[in-house]
Protein backbone atom coordinates (compact mmCIF):
# COMPACT_ATOMS: atom_id res chain seq x y z
CA UNK A 1 0.00 0.00 0.00
CA UNK A 2 1.25 3.72 -0.65
CA UNK A 3 2.60 5.38 2.27
CA UNK A 4 4.26 8.77 2.81
CA UNK A 5 7.56 8.27 4.27
CA UNK A 6 9.45 10.79 6.52
CA UNK A 7 13.22 10.85 6.84
CA UNK A 8 14.84 11.23 9.21
CA UNK A 9 13.09 9.34 11.71
CA UNK A 10 15.52 11.33 14.49
CA UNK A 11 16.92 14.82 13.99
CA UNK A 12 19.17 16.63 16.51
CA UNK A 13 20.31 19.76 16.25
CA UNK A 14 21.71 22.66 17.72
CA UNK A 15 19.59 25.88 18.95
CA UNK A 16 20.03 28.30 15.69
CA UNK A 17 21.18 25.53 13.03
CA UNK A 18 19.09 25.14 9.78
CA UNK A 19 17.04 21.65 9.69
CA UNK A 20 15.33 19.88 6.24
CA UNK A 21 13.14 18.21 7.06
CA UNK A 22 12.33 15.30 4.08
CA UNK A 23 9.49 14.17 3.41
CA UNK A 24 7.81 11.68 0.33
CA UNK A 25 4.42 11.71 -0.89
CA UNK A 26 2.20 8.97 -2.36
CA UNK A 27 3.72 9.52 -6.34
CA UNK A 28 -0.40 10.09 -6.93
CA UNK A 29 -0.88 12.95 -5.14
CA UNK A 30 -0.57 16.81 -5.49
CA UNK A 31 -1.85 18.43 -2.43
CA UNK A 32 1.21 18.30 0.43
CA UNK A 33 0.91 19.83 4.33
CA UNK A 34 3.23 19.79 7.45
CA UNK A 35 1.79 19.52 10.71
CA UNK A 36 3.80 19.60 13.87
CA UNK A 37 2.74 17.96 17.35
CA UNK A 38 4.38 19.20 20.58
CA UNK A 39 4.79 16.19 23.27
CA UNK A 40 1.60 15.70 24.60
CA UNK A 41 0.06 18.56 22.96
CA UNK A 42 -2.32 18.21 19.97
CA UNK A 43 -1.64 18.45 16.04
CA UNK A 44 -1.07 21.69 14.88
CA UNK A 45 -1.45 22.52 10.94
CA UNK A 46 1.58 24.63 9.88
CA UNK A 47 1.47 24.91 5.46
CA UNK A 48 -0.66 23.05 2.84
CA UNK A 49 1.50 22.94 -0.42
CA UNK A 50 -0.36 22.90 -3.89
CA UNK A 51 0.80 23.36 -7.41
CA UNK A 52 3.87 24.57 -5.96
CA UNK A 53 2.72 27.43 -4.15
CA UNK A 54 1.79 27.96 -0.71
CA UNK A 55 -2.47 27.21 -0.32
CA UNK A 56 -2.91 27.72 3.54
CA UNK A 57 -0.64 28.53 6.73
CA UNK A 58 -1.13 29.16 9.92
CA UNK A 59 0.17 31.60 12.73
CA UNK A 60 3.04 29.17 13.65
CA UNK A 61 4.68 28.87 9.78
CA UNK A 62 6.40 32.45 10.12
CA UNK A 63 9.09 33.44 8.59
CA UNK A 64 11.60 30.91 9.71
CA UNK A 65 9.66 28.33 8.33
CA UNK A 66 9.75 27.39 4.08
CA UNK A 67 8.55 24.51 2.29
CA UNK A 68 10.00 23.10 -1.20
CA UNK A 69 9.23 20.64 -3.55
CA UNK A 70 12.55 20.73 -5.16
CA UNK A 71 11.71 17.71 -7.54
CA UNK A 72 8.63 15.41 -8.43
CA UNK A 73 9.18 13.13 -5.40
CA UNK A 74 10.76 15.67 -2.25
CA UNK A 75 8.36 17.99 -0.21
CA UNK A 76 10.30 19.67 2.04
CA UNK A 77 10.27 22.12 5.51
CA UNK A 78 12.87 24.23 6.65
CA UNK A 79 13.52 25.69 9.55
CA UNK A 80 16.25 28.24 9.28
CA UNK A 81 17.60 29.24 12.85
CA UNK A 82 15.72 26.53 15.21
CA UNK A 83 14.76 27.20 18.58
CA UNK A 84 14.10 25.16 21.65
CA UNK A 85 10.50 25.14 21.08
CA UNK A 86 10.86 24.28 17.59
CA UNK A 87 11.22 21.09 19.32
CA UNK A 88 8.23 18.34 18.45
CA UNK A 89 7.00 15.83 15.84
CA UNK A 90 6.84 16.86 12.47
CA UNK A 91 4.37 14.98 10.11
CA UNK A 92 3.76 15.17 6.62
CA UNK A 93 1.04 14.93 4.63
CA UNK A 94 -0.79 14.05 0.99
CA UNK A 95 -3.76 14.18 -0.28
CA UNK A 96 -5.99 12.94 -3.41
CA UNK A 97 -7.43 15.63 -5.54
CA UNK A 98 -9.52 13.25 -7.29
CA UNK A 99 -11.49 12.31 -3.63
CA UNK A 100 -11.48 16.61 -2.92
CA UNK A 101 -8.71 16.63 -1.32
CA UNK A 102 -10.37 15.81 1.84
CA UNK A 103 -8.12 12.32 2.85
CA UNK A 104 -5.02 13.19 4.34
CA UNK A 105 -2.65 10.70 4.35
CA UNK A 106 0.29 10.76 7.33
CA UNK A 107 3.71 9.77 7.31
CA UNK A 108 5.06 8.31 10.80
CA UNK A 109 6.83 11.60 11.34
CA UNK A 110 10.55 13.00 12.16
CA UNK A 111 11.24 14.16 15.49
CA UNK A 112 13.36 17.35 15.79
CA UNK A 113 15.14 18.00 19.17
CA UNK A 114 16.29 20.90 19.38
CA UNK A 115 19.74 21.64 21.83
CA UNK B 1 -10.03 29.80 13.43
CA UNK B 2 -12.59 26.60 13.69
CA UNK B 3 -12.18 24.95 17.02
CA UNK B 4 -12.97 21.21 17.51
CA UNK B 5 -13.35 20.70 21.19
CA UNK B 6 -12.98 16.19 21.70
CA UNK B 7 -14.45 14.59 24.98
CA UNK B 8 -13.67 12.86 27.24
CA UNK B 9 -9.99 14.01 27.53
CA UNK B 10 -9.24 10.51 29.18
CA UNK B 11 -11.44 7.32 29.10
CA UNK B 12 -10.25 4.35 30.70
CA UNK B 13 -12.84 0.95 30.75
CA UNK B 14 -12.68 -2.34 30.77
CA UNK B 15 -12.67 -5.23 27.73
CA UNK B 16 -16.23 -5.32 26.29
CA UNK B 17 -17.71 -2.39 27.41
CA UNK B 18 -19.10 0.01 24.95
CA UNK B 19 -18.28 3.44 24.90
CA UNK B 20 -18.75 6.88 22.79
CA UNK B 21 -16.40 9.80 21.94
CA UNK B 22 -17.24 13.30 20.77
CA UNK B 23 -16.05 15.89 18.74
CA UNK B 24 -17.62 19.46 18.57
CA UNK B 25 -17.53 22.83 17.25
CA UNK B 26 -19.28 25.56 16.44
CA UNK B 27 -18.23 25.76 13.40
CA UNK B 28 -19.88 24.12 10.01
CA UNK B 29 -17.50 21.43 8.84
CA UNK B 30 -17.81 20.52 5.03
CA UNK B 31 -16.31 17.16 5.95
CA UNK B 32 -14.77 15.39 9.52
CA UNK B 33 -11.83 13.12 9.57
CA UNK B 34 -11.53 10.60 12.73
CA UNK B 35 -8.00 9.59 13.29
CA UNK B 36 -6.08 7.11 15.13
CA UNK B 37 -2.36 7.80 16.62
CA UNK B 38 -0.59 5.30 18.91
CA UNK B 39 2.62 6.80 20.39
CA UNK B 40 5.49 8.50 18.25
CA UNK B 41 3.69 7.66 15.48
CA UNK B 42 1.47 9.42 12.66
CA UNK B 43 -2.39 9.85 12.52
CA UNK B 44 -3.94 7.02 10.60
CA UNK B 45 -7.44 7.85 8.74
CA UNK B 46 -9.78 5.59 9.98
CA UNK B 47 -13.31 7.27 8.51
CA UNK B 48 -14.38 10.44 6.74
CA UNK B 49 -17.99 11.73 7.09
CA UNK B 50 -19.58 14.28 4.60
CA UNK B 51 -22.84 14.69 5.08
CA UNK B 52 -24.77 15.55 7.83
CA UNK B 53 -26.62 13.04 9.60
CA UNK B 54 -24.16 10.14 7.79
CA UNK B 55 -23.77 6.83 9.57
CA UNK B 56 -20.41 4.93 8.80
CA UNK B 57 -19.17 1.35 10.19
CA UNK B 58 -16.02 0.19 10.42
CA UNK B 59 -16.19 -3.24 12.06
CA UNK B 60 -17.33 -2.31 15.86
CA UNK B 61 -16.75 1.48 15.17
CA UNK B 62 -19.63 3.50 14.22
CA UNK B 63 -18.92 6.84 13.42
CA UNK B 64 -21.77 9.68 12.79
CA UNK B 65 -21.95 12.99 11.43
CA UNK B 66 -24.35 15.54 12.81
CA UNK B 67 -27.21 16.90 11.36
CA UNK B 68 -25.95 20.36 10.99
CA UNK B 69 -22.14 19.35 10.33
CA UNK B 70 -21.13 20.76 13.62
CA UNK B 71 -20.14 17.50 15.52
CA UNK B 72 -18.98 13.74 15.43
CA UNK B 73 -19.22 10.89 17.50
CA UNK B 74 -17.28 7.71 17.65
CA UNK B 75 -19.07 4.49 19.20
CA UNK B 76 -17.12 1.47 19.65
CA UNK B 77 -19.10 -1.79 20.66
CA UNK B 78 -17.41 -4.69 22.69
CA UNK B 79 -14.39 -2.72 23.48
CA UNK B 80 -11.29 -4.57 23.23
CA UNK B 81 -7.27 -4.06 24.30
CA UNK B 82 -6.27 -3.23 20.83
CA UNK B 83 -8.39 -0.80 20.54
CA UNK B 84 -6.06 1.17 23.24
CA UNK B 85 -4.94 4.84 21.84
CA UNK B 86 -5.55 8.10 20.55
CA UNK B 87 -8.34 8.88 18.64
CA UNK B 88 -8.62 12.42 17.03
CA UNK B 89 -11.34 13.97 14.77
CA UNK B 90 -10.26 16.97 12.22
CA UNK B 91 -11.91 19.21 9.52
CA UNK B 92 -11.21 21.56 7.17
CA UNK B 93 -9.40 21.18 3.87
CA UNK B 94 -6.74 23.34 2.94
CA UNK B 95 -5.82 23.89 7.40
CA UNK B 96 -7.04 21.11 8.45
CA UNK B 97 -7.44 21.47 12.13
CA UNK B 98 -7.15 18.78 14.92
CA UNK B 99 -8.86 18.30 17.94
CA UNK B 100 -6.52 17.36 21.25
CA UNK B 101 -7.78 13.69 21.09
CA UNK B 102 -9.58 11.21 23.58
CA UNK B 103 -6.79 8.81 25.08
CA UNK B 104 -8.26 5.41 25.57
CA UNK B 105 -7.54 2.45 27.50
CA UNK B 106 -9.46 -0.45 27.23
CA UNK B 107 -8.17 -3.12 30.21
CA UNK B 108 -7.81 -6.71 29.56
Amino acid sequence: EPEVTQTPSHQVTQMGQEVILRCVPISNHLYFYWYRQILGQKVEFLVSFYNNEISEKSEIFDDQFSVERPDGSNFTLKIRSTKLEDSAMYFCASSDPSGGGDIQYFGAGTRLSVL
Amino acid sequence: TQLLEQSPQFLSIQEGENLTVYCNSSSVFSSLQWYRQEPGEGPVLLVTVVTGGEVKKLKRLTFQFGDARKDSSLHITAAQPGDTGLYLCAGGIDDMRFGAGTRLTVKP
